[in-house]
């Protein structure tokens, strides 16, 4: 276990649906991100947040609503997806964007858009 | 922008034997780090080994080393004595210590070890 969790591990959900991916990290990091992971392709950045605050969104489509209430939890609110959007979304924290440490990983949300 | 390219999409090794996974970056820093993280099926992607750009020696990590060549921007990963559980997608990654820390990513390669 990496001290990042995710919940749920797998989604599957119609195009007008309205669902939200949760993150929860116990190690005390202060940055968060959001990535999207298809196959062959690699990991796509999506959003960043550092101290609560979004410092990074890499041109995601605003039907991917991301909100970091605390340093300890990050949401990705989905609505109107496509099937295009179909893969597993990872989340990630680290100490912060300053220094340089590792990122962690959660293990992910497999999200099939039908 | 920075981009980290695997050219081996899978291989396959036979348990205790050596594999070797390449990866080449592209970026115009000279400070940096490099990273390969290890992703079993099914569970969470985890760090392997790590490199820092201004450090010559090439990091080691148990049967994990790296041959680093910085003028040639290439950061490849050596499993030594294969082991079953070291099947897993494999994945370099690349941060830049300017401005943000965010990790640049390749596209991965898939790993088997068979018994």
């Amino acid at each position: 276990e990496t001290g990042v969790t995710q919940t749920p591990r797998h989604l599957v959900m119609g195009m007008t649906n309205k669902k939200s991916l949760k993150c929860e990290q116990h190690l005390g990091h202060n940055a968060m991100y959001w990535y999207k992971q298809s196959a062959k392709k690699p990991l796509e950045l999506m959003f960043v947040y550092n101290f609560k605050e979004q410092t990074e969104n890499n041109s995601v489509p605003s039907r991917f609503s991301p909100e970091c209430p605390n340093s300890s939890h990050l949401f990705l609110h989905l609505h109107t997806l496509q099937p295009e959007d179909s893969a597993l979304y990872l989340c990630a924290s680290s100490q912060d964007r300053l220094t340089v440490n590792e990122q962690f990983f959660g293990p992910g949300t497999r999200l099939t858009v039908l | 922008a920075q981009t980290v390219t695997q050219s081996q999409p899978e291989m396959s090794v036979q348990e205790a034997e050596t594999v070797t996974l390449s990866c080449t970056y592209d970026t115009s820093e000279n400070n940096y780090y490099l990273f390969w993280y290890k992703q079993p099926p099914s569970r969470q992607m985890i760090l392997v080994i790590r490199q820092e750009a201004y450090k010559q020696q090439n990091a080691t990590e148990n049967r994990f080393s790296v041959n680093f060549q910085k003028a040639a921007k290439s950061f490849s990963l050596k499993i030594s004595d294969s082991q079953l559980g070291d099947t897993a997608m494999y994945f370099c990654a690349f941060m830049k210590l300017r401005n943000n820390n965010d990790m640049r990513f390749g596209a991965g390669t898939r790993l088997t070890v068979k018994p």
